[in-house]
């Protein structure tokens, strides 16, 4: 099983709103990322987790805010964002930090 | 400048064409990985390569890795349109490092 799964698939929400992007993974890897990605451009990466520990930030607005509850589990919370913040959210994971990484299908998020 | 370099950027083809799509860096990677998008959807890993000369063959898609593995080659024989796709590589330096992505190549096949 390779799957990452990823939730919402869709989301719209509104600069003074909360919500939660989800991801899963069965694999049992121990790194997980989240990726932003906009039109026509490679993903970005946001942060990493590699052993449920946050590895990586890189520079990203405290608006967004990752969490970990466990070794399957990642969680992108969002508070207050912007028009611009509006893109194509992946999740991935792989057995570790270098190695090849499997993504989700990724949360289309808009910010109206 | 990316440290993974994609050629070309944008590739619009007739089916049935035979086509490559170019990887190269100034810095040697202990493995590189090339994925496929579609609009929408998150990347798909199709290949990693590990050793510097090798060659990866997938159906119609035939991946290399330059011989000093600072390169990377992805050609596709009569390419059909579900081939259409964002072609991804992307890179690790050495052990800890992040996996670095190319800019993307855009691949659109006519039918």
């Amino acid at each position: 099983d390779t799957e990452v799964t990823q939730t919402p698939k869709h989301l719209v929400m509104g600069m003074t709103n909360k919500k939660s992007l989800k991801c899963e993974q069965h694999m049992g890897h121990r790194a997980m990322y989240w990726y932003k990605q906009k039109a026509k451009k490679p993903p970005e990466l946001m942060f990493v987790y590699s052993y449920e520990k946050l590895s990586i930030n890189e520079s990203v607005p405290s608006r967004f805010s990752p969490e970990c509850p466990n070794s399957s589990l990642l969680n992108l919370h969002l508070h207050a964002l912007q028009p611009e913040d509006s893109a194509l959210y992946l999740c991935a994971s792989s057995q570790g930090p270098n190695y090849e990484q499997y993504f989700g299908p990724g949360t289309r998020l808009t910010v109206t | 400048t990316q440290l993974l370099e994609q050629s070309p950027q944008f590739l619009s083809i007739q089916e049935g064409e035979n086509l490559t799509v170019y990887c190269n860096s100034s810095s040697v990677f202990s493995s590189l990985q090339w994925y496929r998008q579609e609009p929408g959807e998150g990347p798909v890993l199709l290949v990693t390569v590990v050793t510097g000369g090798e060659v990866k063959k997938l159906k119609r898609l035939t991946f290399q890795f330059g011989d000093a593995r600072k390169d990377s080659s992805l050609h596709i024989t009569a390419a059909q349109p579900g081939d259409t796709g964002l072609y991804l590589c992307a890179g690790a330096l050495n052990a800890g490092n992040m996996l670095t992505f190319g800019g993307g190549t855009r691949l659109m096949v006519k039918p």
